[in-house]
């Protein structure tokens, strides 16, 4: 049964930072690895997609990358800002189409 | 492209009493899922549906929780009695057929409370 891990639950950081969100999954036969961010009362929006064959991937500030082989994913976002604070959420797809979600991390960027 | 559909936004309902979601999925997506997302948690799988037919509802508490997709476009989840412990987020997602090179989109969401 797939797992996945999200650390830290929740992180506040100043402005301006640069920060790393960490994301673990326990079985490696993915299709792929979607990171996802929810703001307070709102659905999914999706980040980044990384397929199983790739190594990252980069949109403007962020930046995904995946280690099939440990399990793991990283989301970096450079020069953090106040309206980065949201929830971010990582999930694997399996073979069979099912989305498995981590617990998310809780951000807060501080002016 | 029109996103993900979902109705209503928000629903307070007392314990015992019904009630029903919808979802109108991406044009041409033909799976389709629903999720629930207690507060503080992520979304855990509900159904899935592919065209018209259940894929996967391992996770669905069939004595109270019933979902249907006729015409494999259209859905709806339906809750017959609630219990307070179904207060969350349900959202609906789609994604087209061939697996492994989309990725999943979500709708807004409703959100469910039971008093």
């Amino acid at each position: 049964k797939q797992e996945v891990t999200q650390i830290p639950a929740a992180l506040s950081v100043p402005e301006g930072e640069n920060l790393v969100l960490n994301c673990s999954f326990t079985d490696s036969a993915i299709y792929n690895l979607q990171w996802f961010r929810q703001d307070p009362g709102k659905g999914l929006t999706s980040l980044l997609l990384i397929q199983s064959s790739q190594r990252e991937q980069t949109s403007g500030r962020l930046n995904a990358s995946l280690d099939k082989s440990s399990g793991r994913s990283t989301l970096y976002i450079a020069a953090s800002q106040p309206g980065d604070s949201a929830t971010y959420l990582c999930a694997v797809r399996a073979l069979v189409q099912k989305l498995v979600f981590g617990q998310g991390t809780r951000l807060t960027i501080n002016p | 492209e029109a996103g993900v559909a979902q109705s209503p936004r928000y629903k307070i309902i007392e314990k015992r009493q019904s009630v029903a979601f919808w979802c109108n999925p991406i044009s041409g997506h033909a799976t389709l899922y629903w999720y629930q997302q207690i507060l503080g948690q992520g979304p855990k799988l509900l159904i899935q549906f592919q065209n018209n037919g259940v894929v996967d509802d391992s996770q669905l508490p069939k004595d109270r929780f019933s979902a249907e997709r006729l015409k494999g476009v259209d859905s709806t989840l339906k809750i017959q009695p609630a219990k307070l412990e179904d207060s969350a987020v349900y959202l609906c997602a789609s994604s087209p057929l061939a697996p492994g090179n989309y990725g999943y989109t979500f709708g807004s969401g409703t959100r469910l409370t039971v008093v």
